[in-house]
């Protein structure tokens, strides 16, 4: 079990550009979530998939953002036309679903950069 | 919906006293309550949860947290601290309208630890 991974670990892109990110969760989980946490605060929720399907995205912060599990493993989020405002930390958590409290498992982070 | 008031966004104590974090939350239903710590540019790490059984609940490296439902609260406690504590750490639930399967964080107490 080697954890949730998350790719790449720092980011930094001029504003205007498109990003994206990937993280793997840990194998037998079959829930994902992307979190944003911004400096001084706790981790914001924006989305998360059980399998393939993505089964809350009300939260993204803007059409802008956008995620994918194709294939119900990895997944990725993208971030188009990039803003100042979009510099923070991006994290992952898997989950496996049991029912009950759903402990998440978090990855490392993506810090992402835009000036 | 609900919410989480970490009291502090900084506690400092001395090596070998006692460690109290303070966490309140706002829930219309029972709740899920967890703590985890975040080390410097790592994920996020549980630490313990409470799940509707026991009340007291005891976690890794020697933290402990109550639930106190006529005080919704879930204080963190350790009763010696070590420098090895020093990090940030937040309090978290879910339930509610968002459901049990995504987490509201609080905005996090950094915990400092002097010789």
């Amino acid at each position: 079990d080697t954890g949730v991974s998350q790719d790449p670990r720092h980011k930094i892109t001029k504003r205007g550009q498109n990003v994206t990110f990937r993280c793997d969760p840990i194998s037998e989980h079959n829930r994902l979530y992307w979190y944003r946490q911004t400096l001084g605060q706790g981790p914001e929720f924006l989305t998360y998939f059980q399998n393939e399907a993505q089964l809350e995205k009300s939260r993204l912060l803007s059409d802008r953002f956008s995620a994918e599990r194709p294939k119900g493993s990895f997944s990725t989020l993208e971030i188009q036309r990039t803003e100042q405002g979009d510099s923070a930390m991006y994290l992952c958590a898997s989950s496996f679903d049991v029912g009950g409290a759903r402990e998440q498992f978090f990855g490392p982070g993506t810090r992402l950069t835009v000036l | 919906a609900q919410s989480v008031t970490q009291l502090g966004s900084h506690v400092s104590v001395s090596e070998g006293a006692l460690v109290l974090l303070r966490c309140n939350y706002s829930s219309s239903v029972p709740p899920y309550l967890f703590w985890y710590v975040q080390y410097p540019n790592q994920g996020l790490q549980l630490l313990l949860k409470y799940t509707s059984a026991a009340t007291l609940v005891k976690g890794i490296n020697g933290f402990e947290a109550e639930f106190k439902k006529s005080e919704t609260s879930f204080h963190l406690t350790k009763p010696s601290a070590h420098m090895s504590d020093a990090a940030e750490y937040f309090c978290a639930v879910s339930g509610g309208n968002s459901g049990y399967s995504t987490l509201t964080f609080g905005k996090g107490t950094m915990l400092l630890v002097s010789p």
